[in-house]
């Protein structure tokens, strides 16, 4: 499955709102009624680190400002009003299907 | 709280073979598939291949030939093995627990393959 991510890159200010597209070449909703769908943030010289599972579930410690939606294969992640720790790269990954695919990546500057 | 430590080589020479492991400290070893997944600039964030603690694996078809995955349940480990590097394989490989999705990583191994 091939994830694709829009825009690639984005500057925001501190303060407003951002939104990230993730679209993938197949559904991600399963027949469990589960969406396979999550999104991560990457910091330099870290791993990614979960934010969003099954679509729109914040894992916990995960500040509200951030939420996911969508359905089937269009998802956004937005950032309600952005702040200057939330810079880094933002993945989508799809595990519907073996093998689990990222899409590109959006790198976001404050 | 759950933490996974990797180990292994960080320089090597074409043809040779990269051996990594990864120690799962905390929660249960027992539910998941642990996997490992490598980040390079030209490809991105790239899955190889999981096990769980039965020993059944999953592999990303574009490197089944070379990969090998094993675990040591005795001491909560999983190891990889990739054969033949080459150039291509240079990135920084990192061990990651499965459920859903990836909801715990390593530290991260930058393996560079040079002559």
């Amino acid at each position: 499955i091939v994830m694709t991510q829009t825009p690639l890159s984005l500057s925001v200010t501190p303060g407003q709102p951002a939104s990230i597209s993730c679209k993938s070449s197949q559904s991600l909703f399963h027949t469990d009624k589960k969406t396979y769908l999550y999104w991560y943030l990457q910091k330099p010289g870290q791993p990614p680190q979960l934010l969003i599972y099954e679509a729109f579930n914040r894992l916990s410690g995960v500040p509200d400002r951030f939420s996911g939606r969508g359905s089937g294969t269009d998802f956004t992640l937005t950032i309600s009003r952005v702040e200057a720790e939330d810079f880094g790269v933002y993945y989508c990954l799809q595990s519907i299907q073996l093998p689990p695919t990222f899409g590109q990546g959006t790198k976001v500057d404050i | 709280q759950v933490q996974l430590q990797q180990w292994g080589a960080g320089l090597l020479k074409p043809s040779e073979t990269l051996s990594h492991t990864c120690a799962v400290y905390g929660g249960s070893f027992s539910i998941y598939y642990w996997s490992w997944i490598r980040q390079s600039p030209g490809k991105g964030l790239e899955w190889i291949g999981e096990i769980n603690r039965s020993g059944s694996t999953n592999y990303n078809p574009s490197l089944r030939s070379r990969v090998t995955l094993s675990v040591d349940t005795s001491n909560n480990q999983f190891s990889l093995k990739l054969t033949s590097v080459t150039a291509a394989d240079t990135a920084v490989y990192y061990c990651a627990r499965r459920y859903g999705g990836f909801d715990n990583w390593g530290q991260g191994i930058l393996v560079t393959v040079s002559s």
